[in-house]
């Protein structure tokens, strides 16, 4: 079972930050927190991952709280393009098996409007 | 090629053939996932490699599934006496497998199967 909790579904203007949350209760020491995220009919696409610290890349922002029960996911403008599903996923360090197997909840349904 | 590649893009096949579906992991990655997505649904594990073993098969959902992995390189998905409910979308994913920290997962674009 998916260890991530995210709103089924949230609304963001375009050009405007859109913040998806994600409650991770109960991750463990040793586990990240990844974004993915999928348009219609294309395969999942990485986003961003951290353990403790925020991140930042060219796609997204991701913050963390200090006691890492939960995230946001910050797209800082928002285009029509960024319509997806995004998905929080806790993943273990410890591969091998299922352990460093991705397991995906529902996600968020973002739809960014004009 | 620079991502993960998988054929064929697209399959219909007659209820009770055997299919096989290609994936091509991006060029060093020595682990390798198979997930399937049924319409309008989430995404299903359903088997990892290591290399050529596969330590993992407890998501495959019956023996008509199997899959193989030669060479630590290119994986075959098989299905065997398909079914209707065998369709779906089917999604190769891999990354480097070390124990390094934050070893990204990267999926390729999926082979979308319909059962007719």
């Amino acid at each position: 079972d998916a260890k991530t909790t995210q709103p089924t579904s949230m609304d963001c203007a375009e050009g405007r930050a859109a913040n998806l949350p994600c409650n991770h209760s109960t991750i463990s020491g040793n586990e990240y927190v990844y974004w993915y995220r999928q348009i219609h009919s294309q395969g999942p696409q990485y986003i961003i991952h951290g353990l403790k610290n925020n991140e930042t890349n060219e796609m997204a922002s991701l913050i963390i709280t200090e006691d890492r029960k939960s995230s946001t996911l910050i797209l800082p403008h928002a285009t029509l393009r960024d319509t997806a599903v995004y998905y929080c996923i806790v993943r273990g360090m410890n591969y091998g098996g299922s352990q460093g197997n991705l397991i995906f909840g529902k996600g968020t349904k973002l739809s960014v409007k004009p | 090629g620079a991502g993960v590649s998988q054929s064929p893009s697209n399959k219909v096949t007659e209820k009770g053939k055997d299919v096989e579906l290609r994936c091509d992991p991006i060029s060093g990655h020595t682990a390798l996932y198979w997930y399937r997505q049924s319409l309008g649904q989430g995404l299903e594990f359903l088997i990892y490699f290591q290399g050529n073993s596969a330590p993992d098969k407890s998501g495959l959902p019956s023996d008509r599934f199997s899959a193989e992995r030669t060479g630590g390189s290119v994986s075959t998905l098989t299905i065997q006496r398909t079914q209707q409910e065998d369709s779906a979308v089917y999604l190769c994913a891999s990354s480097l497998g070390t124990r390094l920290s934050g070893n990204t997962i990267y999926f390729g674009e999926g082979s979308w199967l319909t059962v007719v």
